[in-house]
């Protein structure tokens, strides 16, 4: 069985400042993680992904995240915080079985403050 | 835009009554998934179809049922509803093509009163 845990349901930030949001990950086979955004009244869209190619992922709107298997984990960075990137946040993942259905975590909310 | 459209957008409704959600994939993904977002509940995978067949299952109620048509659109029917089906349904869609990445719709949101 596969599970996600997102430390942290509110982070703040100022803007300008980094963004690091966390996710572990716990699957019985090598998984596929993604990281996917929620801007209000919106659906999932998504920023990056990783199926074991390279170990850094780099996504859309200047974020990335880094796979590191020895410490299950695949938190999402971004060097500097605009006001824009105030939404929620989710990870997922996948296993390569029959479904590849996503399971999430909990969400991280990010605001920025100016 | 993703590219998969759901209908309605909002919908409100009573205790006790039946809904039907629609979903159309993007133009060639064949893969289907339907999710529930609640307060209480996070985001959940309830149910896959691919290529008009159910692939996999996941916390799907037994009052809650889907179908693929053959023109790959997907139909989520939740009956018998109660206050706590009040979520955000999201369809996705994916090729299903090993790594596949699935695409959202917007989500019909549901208001069982």
């Amino acid at each position: 069985a596969q599970s996600v845990t997102q430390l942290g349901s509110h982070v703040s930030v100022s803007e300008g400042a980094l963004v690091l949001l966390r996710c572990n990950y716990s699957s019985s086979v090598p998984p596929y993680l993604f990281w996917y955004v929620q801007y209000p009244n919106q659906g999932l869209q998504l920023l990056l992904k990783y199926t074991s190619a390279a170990t850094l992922v780099k996504g859309i709107n200047g974020f990335e995240a880094e796979f590191k298997k020895s410490e299950t984990s695949f938190h999402l960075t971004k060097p500097s915080a605009h006001m824009s990137d105030a939404a929620e946040y989710f990870c997922a993942v996948s296993e390569n079985n029959a479904g590849n259905m996503l399971t999430f975590g909990g969400g991280t909310r990010l605001m920025v403050k100016p | 835009d993703s590219g998969v459209t759901q209908t309605p957008k909002h919908l409100i409704t009573a205790t006790g009554q039946r809904v039907t959600l629609r979903c159309s994939p993007r133009s060639g993904d064949l893969s289907v998934y339907w999710y529930q977002q609640s307060l209480d509940q996070g985001l959940q995978f309830l149910i896959q179809y691919y290529n008009g067949e159910e692939r996999a299952k996941g916390n799907i109620l037994e009052r809650f049922s889907a179908q693929q048509f053959p023109d790959l659109h997907s139909e989520l029917n939740l009956s018998s509803l109660e206050l706590g089906d009040s979520a955000l349904y999201f369809c996705a869609s994916s090729d299903s093509r090993g790594s596949d990445t699935q695409y959202f719709g917007p989500g019909t949101r549901l208001t069982v009163l």
